[in-house]
C-alpha cells in the first residue's frame, strides 16, 4: 500500500545549524514528491516539489530535498536555520492514476521550532 | 492574480445544524480539492472535483458533501454537524491539466475554521 512516513514528528534546532526534516514513501508507481510549509495561523504553501527531472530539488527559503529512489527518501535540508523557519512541514506523495486521476498521500507532518 | 478564497473564514455551529462552505480557485484553475485539518489527525482529504464532477473522494461519511459549479468554484457541504467535526477546513485548487495533473502543485486558502458546539 502506498504511504509516507514522516519520521519525526517534533524536531528542534538552534538558529543557525542545519535542518534535516526526513520523509520516507512507499509507492508503486513513478510518482512525485511535494514538500509544503503551514506557519502558524497562516496557510500551506509549496517549499519544492520533484517531478522525475533532477534529483535534487531547490526550494524557496534555502530548502532543498534529494529524492533518492534507492532508498525510497525525499529527506528536507536546510544548512542554516532561521527563526522565520519555525512551522509545520507536511511531506505529500502524488501518483498518476488510471483517467488522468491523482491519487495524493499526506505526511502526518513535522513540527519544526527553532530556538534562538 | 488572486488567490485562492474561501469563505467564510470562521463559523460557530452547534450540534445537528448543517453547514456550507464555499472557495473560489485561483483564475484558470480547473481542480478543486477539499481537506480537514485536526491538531490530531493532520490533513484529511475528504474529495477532489474536477470539471464539475467528483473524481476522489477520501474516507468521510455522507454527511460531507461537495460540488463544482461551471465558473470552477467548489462548495461543500456538512449536515448533522457533530463535535468532532470542529477543524480547519482546506481547499486547494491546481491547474487539473491532464495527465500532468498528478505534478502540479495545490495552492490553498486561508481555510475556514469550524467550530461545533
Amino acid at each position: 500500500a502506498q504511504s509516507v512516513t514522516q519520521l519525526d514528528s517534533h524536531v528542534s534546532v538552534s538558529e543557525g545549524t542545519p535542518v534535516l526534516l526526513r520523509c520516507n514513501y512507499s509507492s508503486s508507481y513513478s510518482p512525485s514528491l511535494f514538500w509544503y510549509v503551514q506557519h502558524p495561523n497562516k496557510g500551506l504553501q509549496l517549499l519544492l516539489k520533484y517531478t522525475s527531472a533532477a534529483t535534487l530539488v531547490k526550494g524557496i527559503n534555502g530548502f532543498e530535498a534529494e529524492f533518492k529512489k534507492s532508498e525510497t527518501s525525499f529527506h528536507l535540508t536546510k544548512p542554516s536555520a532561521h527563526m522565520s523557519d519555525a512551522a509545520e512541514y507536511f511531506c505529500v506523495v502524488s501518483e498518476l492514476r488510471a483517467g488522468n486521476n491523482r491519487k495524493l498521500i499526506w505526511g502526518l507532518g513535522t513540527s519544526l521550532a527553532v530556538n534562538p | 492574480k488572486a488567490g485562492v478564497t474561501q469563505t467564510p473564514r470562521y463559523l460557530i455551529k452547534t450540534r445537528g445544524q448543517q453547514v456550507t462552505l464555499s472557495c473560489s480557485p485561483i483564475s484558470g484553475h480547473r481542480s478543486v480539492s477539499w481537506y480537514q485539518q485536526t491538531p490530531g489527525q493532520g490533513l484529511q482529504f475528504l474529495f477532489e472535483y474536477f470539471s464539475e464532477t467528483q473524481r476522489n473522494k477520501g474516507n468521510f461519511p455522507g454527511r460531507f458533501s461537495g460540488r463544482q459549479f461551471s465558473n470552477s468554484r467548489s462548495e461543500m457541504n456538512v449536515s448533522t454537524l457533530e463535535l468532532g467535526d470542529s477543524a480547519l477546513y482546506l481547499c486547494a485548487s491546481s491547474l487539473g491539466l491532464g495527465s500532468t495533473r498528478y505534478q502540479e502543485t495545490q495552492y490553498f486558502g486561508p481555510g475556514t475554521r469550524l467550530l461545533v458546539l
